[in-house]
């Protein structure tokens, strides 16, 4: 139980094109989703944390307008890197839990690889 | 705010060597508390937690860690690791009353033959 896959694993694109990352609750509803981005050899960052059916709530330093999010069910989260440049080339990470008191724990997806050429 | 100190970045051993990888947080009221593997290129595997109860936690792959709440600390230790051992580890802790993780910089664990 408590499976989170993301789709696509890796995906490259040009600069200035916007790219589309899906995080999906197999078998259990999503009550909260979080966003990180992973640099190399480095801990992860939360980018953002999504309830269904409200906006986001992004951490400091974080563009909105750049890394767009969606919950619109609660099995679904999409982040959308809009306008994207090198500079986003990353490994992002969505996490999900059920808001129970167990949901105290995230369950990650397995990564979504970026590369901006 | 909440910080995690994962004091070693890097640590090598030898197959079949007792390991222990150290983890240090900022005092909180109270706070859960969780150890990640990484392996490379894939997202993060819950290894244990601790939530209340017994300071001794067991986890997967025969990793445990124990809660200590004079020391604020929370280290991994395993008895003999093995070569598959070899990852990426991330201590992290969720302050009571949040939601968010915060996580360590990380241990890399290399096991040798």
């Amino acid at each position: 139980g408590a499976v989170v896959s993301q789709h696509p694993s890796r995906v490259i694109c040009k600069s200035g094109t916007s790219v589309k990352i899906e995080c999906r609750s197999l078998d259990f509803q999503a009550t909260t989703m979080f966003w990180y981005r992973q640099f190399p050899k480095k801990s992860l960052m939360l980018m953002a944390t999504s309830n269904e059916g409200s906006k986001a709530t992004y951490e400091q330093g974080v563009e909105k307008d750049k890394f767009l999010i969606n919950h619109a069910s609660l099995t679904l989260s999409t982040l959308t890197v809009t306008s994207a440049h090198p500079e986003d080339s990353s490994f992002y990470i969505c996490s999900a839990n059920d808001g129970t008191r167990a949901g105290i724990e995230q369950f990650f997806g397995p990564g979504t690889r970026l590369t901006v050429l | 705010a909440q910080s995690v100190t994962q004091l070693d970045s890097q640590v090598p051993v030898f197959e079949e060597a007792p390991v222990e990888l150290r983890c240090n947080y900022s005092s909180s009221v109270s706070v859960y508390l969780f150890w990640y593997v990484q392996y490379p290129n894939q997202g993060l595997q819950l290894l244990l937690k601790y939530l209340s109860g017994s300071t001794l936690v067991k986890g997967i792959n025969g990793f445990e860690a124990e809660f200590n709440k004079s020391q604020t600390s929370f280290h991994l230790r395993k008895p003999s690791v093995h070569i598959s051992d070899t990852a990426e580890y991330f201590c992290a802790v969720i302050k009571g009353g949040s939601e968010k993780l915060v996580f360590g910089k990380g241990t890399k664990l290399t096991v040798n033959p």
